[in-house]
């Protein structure tokens, strides 16, 4: 059974960074035929995708927080994490990593989800 | 972004059926395949339909998935109190390069 566990500070100032890592353990973290994913849930509201990284280290990120954005892997420990970079109130969530299925490039669906971690941007 | 829209609730009595609607485009449900999740209050987000139609294991046939042109549907036939929980639709949007979720809806078990 595959297992996904999100780590990482729950609090966080304004115009620093957030750092989360995703450790991953049950499946085979090393295969092209998934993708890796970190998906946030804002206060009280739906599911914004944030972007998906390979093991081979290829990203790719959600036009809306590109700029801000860098997510990474470590395959000798079957983990990747996500960075994003001056932060506001505005990203004050629940962040979820999760493995997804792909239909060639694109994500097809999300089947293995963590339990989500809350990250508040607060002074 | 939410371009994927469902309605913000539906209920029904115990046993009964219910079916949750996700409107989209061209640009993603019209030509991308569409998945569902439940989630439940407090907890992460569960898959339960893949590919507009399949059920991964474990996931009773009382859920189903349908497809037809840019609209989704969701059914969820004998409807028992532990279905209380909110819906999202998913789909990847080729216009926007990013998977986008529905707006969620909430499903209340009378």
């Amino acid at each position: 059974q595959v297992q996904l566990q999100e780590s990482g500070p729950g609090l966080v100032k304004p115009s620093q960074t957030l750092s989360l890592t995703c450790s991953v353990s049950g499946g085979s973290f090393s295969s092209d035929a998934y993708q890796w994913t970190w998906i946030r849930q804002l206060p009280g509201k739906g599911l914004e995708w944030i972007g998906y990284i390979y093991y081979s280290g290829i990203s790719y990120y959600s036009p809306s927080l590109k700029s801000r954005l860098t997510i990474s892997v470590d395959t000798s420990k079957n983990q990747f994490s996500l960075k994003l970079t001056s932060v506001t109130a505005a990203d004050t969530a629940v962040y979820y990593c999760a493995r997804v299925r792909h239909r060639g490039v694109t994500p097809s669906y999300f089947d293995y989800w963590g339990q989500g971690t809350l990250v508040t941007v607060s002074s | 972004q939410s371009v994927l829209t469902q309605p913000p609730s539906v209920s029904a009595a115990p046993g009964q059926k219910v079916t949750i609607s996700c409107s989209g485009s061209s640009s993603n449900i019209g030509n991308n395949y569409v998945s569902w999740y439940q989630q439940l209050p407090g907890t992460a987000p569960k898959f339960l339909i893949y590919e507009n139609n399949k059920r991964p294991s474990g996931i009773p046939d009382r859920f189903s998935g349908s497809k037809s042109g840019t609209s989704a549907t969701l059914g969820i036939t004998g409807l028992q109190p532990g279905d209380e929980a909110d819906y999202y639709c998913g789909s990847w949007d080729g216009s926007l390069s990013a998977f986008v979720f529905g707006t969620g809806t909430k499903v209340t078990v009378l």
